[in-house]
């Protein structure tokens, strides 16, 4: 079955320490997405990408980077220079000109 | 710039009562219209959406219309469960984009 996976589901990060979360898909859709939410908290978009190797900053992008070398991954790292990095990160997908996203099942860091 | 609103929640209900989560929205343009859901721990869901105005999504015995006149979006569901309790997300896309705008999140609590 086609879809998106994130990996791992849970994941310690000690401070001071860079991290990569990953998120693949085999939808063939070309626009990919990382989120972050905090508890309580709606989704605030970090970075995305609409075609292989482009990517353009969202809301909250400080802190973090990504990459697009293959349609099917967009890993984010999350750096030591992002002050409060503990979060529920979506990763999401779209193919264009269909509207709405797939989601993958998101991935838990703690820092500690 | 274009932006969704929601009611703030938690709405708390009990089993099989009605529900009405209102969600109005601000865009140039003739977006498409979606609702997620989001369940403890676990990536959004698509629940339903519509792509024109007077349109109707549904899924689930959920249900929404899309209402230019209002520029609203509102879901409902004529008789809630237990299982229903999350949150649930509108957001629109419009037609030169694919990015999509989320409203804030609202939280629904069913008790038995």
């Amino acid at each position: 079955d086609g879809g998106i996976t994130q990996s791992p589901k849970y994941l310690f990060r000690k401070e001071g320490q860079n991290v990569t979360l990953s998120c693949e898909q085999n939808l063939n859709h070309d626009a990919m997405y990382w989120y972050r939410q905090d508890p309580g908290q709606g989704l605030r978009l970090i970075y995305y990408s609409q075609i292989v190797n482009d990517f353009q900053k969202g809301d909250i992008a400080e802190g973090y980077s990504v990459s697009r070398e293959k349609k099917e991954s967009f890993p984010l790292t999350v750096t030591s220079a992002q002050k409060n990095p503990t979060a529920f990160y979506l990763c999401a997908s779209s193919m264009t000109g269909e509207g709405g996203y797939t989601f993958g099942s998101g991935t838990r860091l703690t820092v500690v | 710039g274009d932006s969704v609103t929601q009611m703030e929640g938690p709405v708390t209900l009990s089993e099989e009562a009605f529900l009405t989560i209102n969600c109005t929205y601000t865009a140039t343009g003739y977006p498409s219209l979606f609702w997620y859901v989001q369940y403890p721990g676990e990536g959004l869901q698509l629940l339903l959406k519509a792509t024109k105005a007077d349109d109707k999504g549904s899924n689930k015995g959920f249900e929404a219309t899309y209402r230019k006149e209002t520029t609203s979006f509102h879901l409902e569901k004529g008789s809630v469960q237990v299982s229903d309790s999350a949150v649930y997300f509108c957001a629109l896309s419009t037609f030169n984009t694919d990015k999509l705008i989320f409203g804030t999140g609202t939280r629904l609590q069913v008790f038995p």
